[in-house]
């Protein structure tokens, strides 16, 4: 099956950077999504993004489906914005799988 | 409901009992994922119902794992003679579907399973 790498494993900033972070897959993807868990564990969706490159706020992501990878930006850091990003893609099989995630911890 | 809803959200039980639990997705969602996530990991794929096609069960690690989802709605998964491994968080998600694939997926609060 597909598989999906993110980069790096954990990632230590003070508030007010930027941070990008990396979804690396092995297959063409028809879908791609990116998840934030809060540290309470609740996962929420981010961004819809096969391909291209949205924003919202603070944060923003590409998509380069042919060279299959995707970045996640987040800029100006809160301490709100720890917690585990998760990208998860689908290709052929048709189901969403997920990636191992990225830690990000925000110190004040 | 406005969102995944999921229960209960914590279940306690003792090594060899059965239990279930159960997802009551968005209305009108057609896609019903659940993941199961153990303790500082990654989600776990363990089934999907999409409409009146026949789940993908792939993800299912044993025979004792098993889901149904009733009237394209309520999801209920069991697991049959409960072991410690079973111990996770079990998440469910629900979404509409788009060109054949998978939407913005939307997760409940999960269900925390703790087999004693």
């Amino acid at each position: 099956g597909i598989q999906v790498e993110q980069s790096p494993p954990d990632l230590i900033l003070q508030e007010g950077a930027n941070s990008t972070l990396r979804c690396n897959f092995s297959d063409s993807v028809n879908n791609l999504q990116w998840f934030h868990q809060n540290p309470w564990g609740q996962l929420i969706n981010l961004f819809y993004i096969p391909s291209g490159t949205k924003q919202n706020g603070r944060l923003s992501a590409t998509t380069v489906a042919t060279e299959r990878y995707s970045l996640l930006y987040i800029s100006s850091s809160q301490t709100t914005d720890s917690g585990v990003y998760f990208c998860a893609v689908e290709g052929g099989a048709q189901k969403l799988v997920f990636g191992q995630g990225t830690r990000l911890t925000i110190n004040p | 409901g406005a969102g995944v809803s999921q229960s209960p959200s914590n279940k306690v039980t003792e090594k060899g009992k059965d239990v279930e639990l159960r997802c009551d997705p968005i209305s009108g969602h057609t896609a019903l994922y659940w993941y199961r996530q153990s303790l500082g990991q990654g989600l776990e794929f363990l089934i999907y119902f999409q409409g009146n096609s026949a789940p993908d069960k792939s993800g299912l690690p044993s025979d004792r794992f098993s889901a149904e989802r009733t009237g394209g709605s309520v999801s209920t998964l069991t697991i049959q003679r409960t072991q410690q491994e079973d111990s996770a968080v079990y998440l469910c998600a629900s979404s509409f579907v788009r060109g054949g694939y998978t939407g913005e997926l939307f997760f409940g609060e999960g269900s925390r399973l703790t087999v004693l």
